[in-house]
């Protein structure tokens, strides 16, 4: 059983297209986490949400918690080829405080 | 150096062999991680320290074996590994085990195992 669940499991567009990526769940979430991984890299932390209905946004980037606190999306605007990488949710799941990652999103941004 | 730092980047092991995949951490955290990561699959937390100590262990093999020496490295000790055992080894260091705390990784060990 997926925990989380993220789709697109790949998404390849053009660069100065907009993107949205998904990650759901049935169970509800204390906290969110979106993380990029780059190959042959670490996952490194852009954002954590915490209150059902927060929206936040890093430049480009725009990351809205659901109001029930079990799912969330990434929104990507004028999508860039420094975007591409591996886009992973977590959360920290309100029953008993385990993290849970998704699979993840592959993200290609063609030039 | 800064941040968490994983050795070897690669490695390449027979199953009968052994071998020791290394973390440190420069960041004065208290918290240590071990996750592995597969193709297809979610991230699978393996092993978790705090202070030196273990906290938590998922149903991992014990041909997996943490170590703990000090709350700035972590190791992972590798015998009669299964082919099933390649994937990402990535270490992650957090201020404090608590939940919802930022995550810092390192590079990872790509492992393959013949």
């Amino acid at each position: 059983t997926q925990l989380l669940e993220q789709s697109p499991q790949f998404l390849s567009i053009q660069e100065g297209e907009n993107l949205t990526v998904y990650c759901n769940s049935s169970s509800v979430f204390s906290s969110l986490q979106w993380y990029r991984q780059e190959p042959g890299e670490g996952p490194v932390l852009l954002v954590t949400v915490v209150t059902g209905g927060e929206v936040k946004k890093l430049k480009r980037l725009t990351f809205q918690f659901g109001d029930a606190r079990k799912d969330s999306s990434l929104h990507i605007t004028a999508a860039q080829p420094g975007d591409t990488g591996l886009y992973l949710c977590a959360g920290v799941r309100d029953r008993d405080d385990k993290i849970i990652f998704g699979k993840g999103t592959r993200l290609h941004i063609l030039p | 150096e800064t941040g968490v730092t994983q050795t070897p980047r690669h490695l390449v092991m027979g199953m009968t062999n052994k071998k020791s995949l290394k973390c440190e951490q420069h960041l004065g955290h208290n918290a240590m991680y071990w996750y592995k990561q597969s193709a297809k699959k979610p991230l699978e937390l393996m092993f978790v320290y705090s202070l030196e100590e273990r906290v938590e262990n998922n149903s991992v093999p014990s041909r997996f074996s943490p170590e703990c020496p000090n709350s700035s490295h972590l190791f992972l000790h590798l015998h009669t590994l299964q082919p099933e055992d390649s994937a990402l080894y990535l270490c992650a260091s957090s201020q404090d085990l608590s939940t919802g705390e930022k995550l810092f990784f390192g590079s990872g060990t790509q492992l393959s195992v013949l």
